[in-house]
């Protein structure tokens, strides 16, 4: 199994501009997670699905951002317009839900300049 | 202004020697915790869980200690080698889904 498999790796884009992080999962697993990193707040859990369906986003900064599930096997991550403030390390997590924790992709690290 | 990071706490040890890594949690109901291992430049790795009905739970080379009565967690790394530096976070768990709430972590550095 590839694991979970995040693109790109590094964003580097202009503010303003519209950002779409990707994640595929691994297969099999029913839950889905994108987590933030940085130094000043650490790993923030954003928002999570289960079985393709939103159940939590109360981690979701604003409006700016928004996160699709549209099956099994994909999901995004979409930054409109994007802000220098939201440079970050985002990280995608998978599971089967029960024992064992998430499976984390690599992360895309983004920078808004 | 100077931004303010978090404060990340740091642990040196020889290689060799053990190491121990604490964490408080912050929801007395949580009944779940993971330790993740995180490399520069990776995502976090799972290394051991241990739920609310245990105290210790023991794995390769790696211990869990859980605390209810103070929300405390500890990792023990037995003989930590040089591939154990890493930053170690904590997780917890509550509520009716999956999703865990991560600590701050701390850095761990093993001198050869």
């Amino acid at each position: 199994d590839a694991g979970v498999i995040q693109s790109p790796r590094h964003e580097v884009t202009e503010m303003g501009q519209e950002v779409t992080l990707r994640c595929k999962p691994i297969s099999g697993h029913n839950s889905l997670f994108w987590y933030r990193q940085t130094m000043m707040r650490g790993l923030e859990l954003l928002i999570y699905f289960n079985n393709n369906v939103p159940i939590d986003d109360s981690g979701m900064p604003e409006d700016r951002f928004s996160a699709k599930m549209p099956n099994a096997s994909f999901s995004t991550l979409k930054i409109q317009p994007s802000e220098p403030r939201d440079s970050a390390v985002y990280f995608c997590a998978s599971s089967l839900g029960g024992a064992g924790g998430y499976t984390f992709g690599s992360g895309t690290r983004l920078t808004v300049v | 202004g100077e931004s303010v990071g978090l404060h990340l706490p740091t642990l040196s040890v020889q290689e060799g020697d053990n190491s121990i890594i604490n964490c408080a949690y912050s929801n007395s109901a949580s009944d779940y915790f993971i330790w993740y291992k995180q490399e520069s430049g990776k995502g976090p790795q799972f290394i051991i869980d241990i739920r609310s009905n245990m105290d210790k739970r023991q794995g390769q080379r790696v211990t869990v200690l859980l605390n209810k009565t103070v929300k405390h967690l500890s990792l023990q790394i037995a003989a930590t080698q040089p591939g154990d530096s890493a930053v170690y976070f904590c997780a917890e768990n509550y509520g009716t889904g999956n999703q865990f709430y991560f600590g701050t972590g701390t850095s761990l550095t093993v001198i050869p």
